[in-house]
């Protein structure tokens, strides 16, 4: 069965400080894996994506099939990284998009 | 263009009621997923159509359904609404994929007193 398990409900760090977000799947093939965040008052919307291995707003996300993850990370958080994210994982062909429970992100100054 | 839109965005129902909810989708988007967001849970999928065709469901109970429409308009229909149901109903869109970019709606918040 596919799972996405977030395991920090909520983050606070501080302005400038480095920020990883925890993301482990399980799934027994290729799965495809993504980021969404939703900032406050906003719609939910697509951070990244890992097939795309792109940067974006900074953050930046490397599968790891050995270790089931798809930790996302930035280097330097701003106030405005604050918001919730969450990680979703599609597996095979036919099976539906999963998402964790997500994670509060809280940067503060 | 014009994003997703949910309707109502808002309702108010007692147990034993049942709901209807409209999702449009953006314009050439043909999948449409439907959402249960709530704290404790978070984004639960409920079930997929594509085509007019479910594509996928979650684990949810009968009394949670749902269809598409040829335009790519979707409901979903929740029949003897229990106190439990209450939560923020997100429907996304997608192209072809649900792999492909999800786009979300505002979602309809659903209050069962």
């Amino acid at each position: 069965a596919q799972r996405v398990t977030q395991p920090e409900k909520l983050l606070s760090v501080f302005k400038g400080a480095p920020v990883e977000l925890k993301c482990n799947y399980s799934y027994s093939g290729s799965p495809e894996l993504f980021w969404y965040v939703q900032y406050s008052r906003q719609r939910l919307q697509l951070l990244l994506r890992h097939i795309s291995r792109e940067s974006i707003k900074g953050f930046t996300a490397d599968l790891n099939k050995g270790e089931t993850s798809f930790h996302l990370k930035k280097p330097f958080a701003q106030e405005e990284d604050s918001a919730m994210y969450y990680c979703a994982l599609k597996g095979g062909a036919g099976t539906a998009l999963i998402f964790g429970k997500g994670t509060t992100l809280s940067v503060s100054s | 263009k014009a994003g997703v839109t949910q309707t109502p965005r808002y309702l108010i129902k007692t147990r034993g009621q049942q709901v209807t909810l409209s999702c449009s989708p953006i314009s050439g988007h043909r999948s449409v997923s439907w959402y249960q967001q709530t704290p404790g849970q978070g984004l639960q999928f409920l079930f997929e159509y594509f085509s007019e065709t479910q594509r996928n469901k979650g684990n949810f109970p009968g009394r949670f359904s749902g269809r598409q429409f040829s335009n790519s308009r979707s409901e979903m229909n929740v029949s003897t609404l229990e106190l439990g149901d209450s939560a923020l109903y997100l429907c996304a869109s997608s192209l072809v994929r649900v792999a492909d970019t999800q786009y979300f709606g505002p979602g309809t918040r659903l209050t069962v007193l």
